[in-house]
């Protein structure tokens, strides 16, 4: 079946600093990703709609300058988390439609920040 | 807006049956899904309604009530390995997903 892989899993940074999240479809092409974020004991909550070959939008009350995304090719986007803070530790999570009817999810990359 | 309900917490025993039940209230219908999500991972793909009715898959099936914005989904001879968190999510014409907060059910011995 369809893979969307997401990197890294885990990833502990410095407040201040930037981190890259990627997430790749592995054996389909997607033109749209999507982005959630979810924190302990809440659902995935939807920050950006990711679009190849154009900009993404975002999602009411999400700060596009702080999470930046680049989606530069039909298997690749990529998630930066810019001028990180503790409050922006969270669990992220890619997802990309193969077909009509199944949304595959990729890993999640458990962002905290020291 | 969107705005999906459904219970907070389950409990129920190994070997019998759990119906989680979820109402939700959206600006556009595209289809209803069903996630397991086990803590710390990913969710995984388990059911998809978008025409009323019951859809079954093996110990799992899901029922769909489009003008009562009603879904439930049913799970069957509980196993210990069924405790996670199953959460209900619409999409809409764009092919965004919104979610309810999630279901954590716990299966007992």
């Amino acid at each position: 079946g369809a893979v969307v892989s997401q990197h890294p899993s885990r990833v502990i940074c410095k407040s201040g600093t930037s981190v890259k999240i990627e997430c790749r479809s592995l054996d389909f092409q997607a033109t749209t990703m999507f982005w959630y974020r979810q924190f302990p004991k809440q659902s995935l909550m939807l920050m950006a709609t990711s679009n190849e070959g154009s900009k993404a939008t975002y999602e009411q009350g999400v700060e596009k300058d702080k999470f930046l995304i680049n989606h530069a090719s039909l298997t690749l986007s990529t998630l930066t988390v810019t001028s990180a803070h503790p409050e922006d530790s969270s669990f992220y999570i890619c997802s990309a439609w193969e077909g009509n009817t199944e949304a595959f999810f990729g890993q999640g990359t458990r962002l905290t920040v020291v | 807006g969107q705005n999906i309900d459904q219970p907070t917490e389950m409990t129920a025993t190994e070997g019998a049956i759990v119906q989680i039940n979820c109402t939700y209230q959206t600006s556009g219908f595209n289809g209803l899904f069903w996630y397991q999500q086990h803590a710390g991972e990913a969710p995984t793909f388990l059911s998809y309604n978008v025409l009323d009715g019951l859809e079954e898959k093996g110990r799992f099936s899901s029922f769909l009530s489009r003008s009562k914005g009603y879904s439930y989904l049913l799970l069957k001879e509980l196993q210990m390995k069924d405790s996670a968190s199953y959460l209900c999510a619409v999409r809409d014409g764009d092919y965004k997903l919104s979610f309810g907060a999630g279901t954590t059910v716990t299966v007992r011995a």
